[in-house]
């Protein structure tokens, strides 16, 4: 099976843009999370989304979006960009709920905002 | 709320030595425990889980991990280092109680390991 995808793998934005960033899960999973990683704060969970529902939020700004579609694939969305924004964006994902299923993890999208 | 604590940001372990990452963690209620790699540029990659049962969790790549309830500790060990070990470990917890279905993850600072030839 193939692994998680992340796209693009790089991006390189101004403060004010906008941004999206896709992710495609192993084929048959339906939850997708998505964590941002920086050096000051470590991994921290951004959202869940499950059969295109969101099951669960961190603590970010509304500025941090994201949807899921009914193939599973999930976007997230960051709106005025903010230095602080820069970050390698994880997207993870699993196998059904309520099982004991690990989150499987892509390679990840290196953001950087100028 | 859950929090993991990995209280070394580095770990130095000479090749062919055995190696101990530490974890310390605090839930409201049961824990699912994890250990994730990462290696430069790179997403995290699985290790093990401890679910219940076994105390012994044995893993990818020849880890293994113990964990001690009255502790609250899920500890990253390998009998043996190799110096391709080198690489960043994070360990994760998940509230079994909390978010029906939530695969959340609660993730600590991570611990650079340094495998030394």
């Amino acid at each position: 099976k193939a692994g998680v995808t992340q796209t693009p793998r790089y991006l390189i934005k101004t403060r004010g843009q906008q941004v999206t960033l896709s992710c495609s899960p192993i084929s048959g999973h339906r939850s997708v999370s998505w964590y941002q990683q920086t050096p000051g704060q470590g991994l921290q969970f951004l959202f869940e989304y499950f059969s295109e529902t969101q099951r669960n939020k961190g603590n970010f700004p509304g500025r941090f979006s994201g949807r899921q579609f009914s193939n599973s694939r999930s976007e997230m969305n960051v709106s005025t960009l903010e230095l602080g924004d820069s970050a390698l964006y994880l997207c993870a994902s699993s196998g059904e709920v309520g099982s004991y299923n690990e989150q499987f993890f892509g390679p990840g999208t290196r953001l950087t905002v100028l | 709320a859950q929090s993991v604590a990995q209280p070394e940001d580095q770990v130095n372990v000479a090749e062919g030595n055995p190696l101990t990452v530490k974890c310390t963690y605090s839930v409201s209620g049961n824990p699912y425990l994890f250990w994730y790699v990462q290696y430069p540029n790179r997403g995290l990659q699985f290790l093990l889980k401890y679910i219940t049962g076994d105390n012994l969790v044995k893993g990818s790549y020849g880890f293994e991990a113990e964990f001690n309830k009255s502790q609250t500790s899920f500890h990253l060990k390998k009998p043996s280092a190799l110096v391709s070990d080198s690489a960043l470990y994070f360990c994760a917890v998940r509230d079994m109680n909390s978010g029906a279905g939530s695969y959340q993850l609660t993730f600590g600072k991570g611990t650079k390991l340094s495998v030394i030839p």
